[in-house]
């Protein structure tokens, strides 16, 4: 089915760098969302793109609707222990069934 | 206080015991869907409902069943559970087919 590429698959960072993450399809899509996973919880909602070249923030988060409505970029400055957790960028699929598909997950690990 | 709770938790069954892993929102969201979580997979989707009696097939939906009587309600059905489908569930909700799901906190299943 449908594919998402998170890359990288996980990242091991000291406290306070800063970190990127992206998400790749063979597929155009017209909505980029960003999830968070802490250990343990259900994903949460992080932040949603809606147009192609979009640039939102969330506090330290930035995200990105990339131009191509191909890709989709994730920054996070200044890491602090609270960012670890699984990553996932999702996006619905716009023709044919109403399923949304997720990556595979950016796995962050910070050393304090 | 806005949720989605899942139940049970935790379950460890033998192959072939049917069980049901009930889901319930308290939004009144119209979307709902279910998703299974497997390492290096990211989540994938198994059913999804539009709305009360409408249900559809998500991306691995064999060995599953669903209903959706209720609105608040999503049960998942796994009428003759086997080993591959170890696995951690996530019931997610939505107010209407946007992406910005809200998640339950997970069912960790282990079939034996």
């Amino acid at each position: 089915g449908q594919q998402l590429n998170q890359s990288p698959q996980s990242m091991f960072i000291q406290e306070g760098e800063d970190v990127s993450m992206n998400c790749t399809s063979s597929s155009i899509f017209n909505t980029w969302l960003w999830y968070k996973q802490d250990p343990g919880e259900g994903p949460v909602l992080l932040i949603a793109l809606y147009k192609a070249g979009e640039l939102t923030s969330n506090g330290r988060l930035t995200a990105q609707f990339g131009i191509t409505r191909k890709d989709s970029f994730l920054n996070i400055s200044a890491s602090i222990p609270s960012d670890v957790g699984i990553y996932f960028c999702a996006g619905p699929i716009i023709q044919g069934a109403q399923k949304l598909v997720f990556g595979q997950g950016t796995r962050l690990t910070i050393n304090p | 206080e806005a949720q989605v709770t899942q139940n049970p938790r935790y379950l460890i069954t033998v192959t072939g015991k049917k069980l049901t892993v009930t889901c319930s929102q308290n939004m009144n969201h119209e979307y709902m869907s279910w998703y299974r979580q497997d390492p290096g997979l990211g989540l994938r989707q198994i059913y999804y409902s539009m709305n009360v009696e409408v249900t559809d097939k998500g991306d691995v939906p064999e060995g599953y069943k669903v209903s959706r009587k209720e609105k608040r309600n999503f049960p998942l059905i796994l009428e003759s559970p086997s080993p591959n489908q170890t696995s951690l569930y996530f019931c997610a909700s939505s107010r209407r087919y946007l992406g910005e799901l809200f998640f339950g906190e997970g069912s960790r299943l282990t079939v034996l």
